[in-house]
């Protein structure tokens, strides 16, 4: 079965750093581009990061560029998103997609609370 | 930034009921490069139509995507109950960037 299961999220200050993760199951995880889009509750859909099936090319959302980093990890099947200076703004749920343009499959999501 | 505007914000329809939405970009999307999805509530989206025209695995023929250029629609040919929700389209052709949704509630 194609899965994807994001994890790593929490409640944060403002100004703090959160690793959120991603483990990619039932297909092979080498071959696709993967993203990261959020969601605030309640509201609608922000892609927010993708990345080239061997990490070589990375693309952001403005929003985040400077301070969130996408990267993968092929050996572990993994995909990660490392936000920095998080700001009250970011609060969302964070999901993790495969990405062929369109976003085939996506994980459940993991919440991220930044508040003081 | 290509901004997807969706219409309308909401449609109150009866099950068997046809459905039409629509998404209008800012500048037209090339190669037809629009996708769109559809959301339940505590659900992540799933993805119906790519390309603008072309059903993801194992959406029902129900569900019919058509446009090309600023303007697309997205059509449900009888509304079963499973298909009341939130329906996004995507634009993939210059970044990426959604539109603000459609609710797709029972009348």
């Amino acid at each position: 079965e194609v899965q994807l299961v994001e994890s790593g999220g929490g409640l944060v200050q403002p100004g703090g750093s959160l690793r959120l993760s991603c483990a990619a199951s039932g297909f092979t995880f080498s071959s696709y581009w993967m993203s990261w889009v959020r969601q605030v509750p309640g509201k609608g859909l922000e892609w927010v990061a993708n990345i080239k099936k061997d990490g070589s090319e990375k693309y952001y959302v403005d929003s985040v560029k400077g301070r969130f980093t996408i990267s993968r990890d092929n050996a572990k099947n993994s995909l990660y998103l490392q936000m920095n200076s998080l700001r009250a703004e970011d609060t969302a749920v964070y999901y993790c997609a495969r990405d062929t343009g369109a976003f085939e499959i996506w994980g459940q999501g993991t919440m991220v609370t930044v508040s003081s | 930034e290509i901004v997807l505007t969706q219409s309308p914000g909401t449609l109150s329809l009866s099950p068997g009921e046809r459905a039409t939405l629509s998404c209008r970009a800012s500048q037209s999307v090339s190669s037809s490069y629009l996708a769109w999805y559809q959301q339940k509530p505590g659900q992540a989206p799933r993805l119906l139509i790519y390309g603008a025209s072309s059903r993801a695995t194992g959406i029902p023929d129900r569900f019919s995507g058509s446009g090309s250029g600023t303007d697309f629609t997205l059509t449900i040919s009888r509304l079963e109950p499973e298909d009341f929700a939130v329906y996004y389209c995507q634009q993939y052709g210059s970044s990426k960037t959604f539109g603000q949704g459609t609710k797709v509630e029972i009348k």
